[in-house]
């Protein structure tokens, strides 16, 4: 097992291109969690999935975000009409309960021109 | 409103001494803290955790205390080592909220010295 994977690493985009990311958590690990982090502030919650159901989002998560989970497996995260805003590391954490800890996958830088 | 604070953005400490993070929270529903860290272009990694029903956890080096009355936690090093140079995140959940939905600080830097 590899730890939580995310792909791509960086990704550039002109401000109103959207942009998909993907994480691929621990196998054995049914809760997986995207958090954002912005130059000097720590990980924010963005949205939580147990298997594939979607059971919590932030109020950070605009209508322009929206995840997936499919059959409880690999997640992905799109964000439409990106804006300069966006720009940020986005994170992906699986675990495999509470007193655990998150794993967390390396990020993806998002640069937003 | 930051539920989790770091008043400490940066801390340097020479290797072999104690580094001690400091974390302050606000929210009295949280009941599970742990500390994060963070190497640059990584991934935060867990290090330690501690349940609000004690007050002490330690694991090798890394002690965290838990001050419940004062809503204030810290993550003791001893001996400090040049590779434990990184970012430091105190996180928070609430049993009552989403399971296991973290409330991270802003960090503090450390820095160990030769």
């Amino acid at each position: 097992d590899t730890g939580v994977s995310q792909d791509p690493r960086h990704k550039i985009t002109k401000r109103g291109q959207n942009v998909t990311f993907r994480c691929d958590p621990i196998s054995e690990h049914n809760r997986l969690y995207w958090y954002r982090q912005t130059l000097g502030q720590g990980p924010e919650f963005l949205t939580y999935f147990q298997n594939e159901a979607q059971l919590e989002k932030s109020r950070l998560l605009s209508d322009r975000f929206s995840a997936e989970r499919p059959k409880g497996s690999f997640s992905t995260l799109e964000i439409q009409r990106t804006e300069q805003g966006d720009s940020a590391m986005y994170l992906c954490a699986s675990t495999a309960g509470r007193n655990y800890g998150y794993t967390f996958g390396s990020g993806t830088r998002l640069t937003v021109v | 409103d930051q539920q989790v604070k770091q008043n400490s953005p940066s801390l340097s400490v020479q290797e072999g001494r104690i580094s001690i993070l400091n974390c302050d929270y606000t929210n009295s529903m949280f009941d599970y803290f742990l500390w994060y860290k963070k190497y640059p272009a990584e991934g935060p990694t867990f290090l330690i955790s501690i349940s609000s029903i004690k007050d002490k956890n330690e694991d090798g080096r890394f002690t965290v205390f838990l001050n419940k009355s004062a809503k204030h936690l810290s993550l003791h090093i001893v001996p400090s080592q040049p590779g434990d140079s990184a970012v430091y995140f105190c996180a928070a959940s609430a049993i009552t909220g989403t399971a296991s939905k973290l409330t991270f600080g802003t960090g503090t830097r450390l820095q160990v010295t030769l």
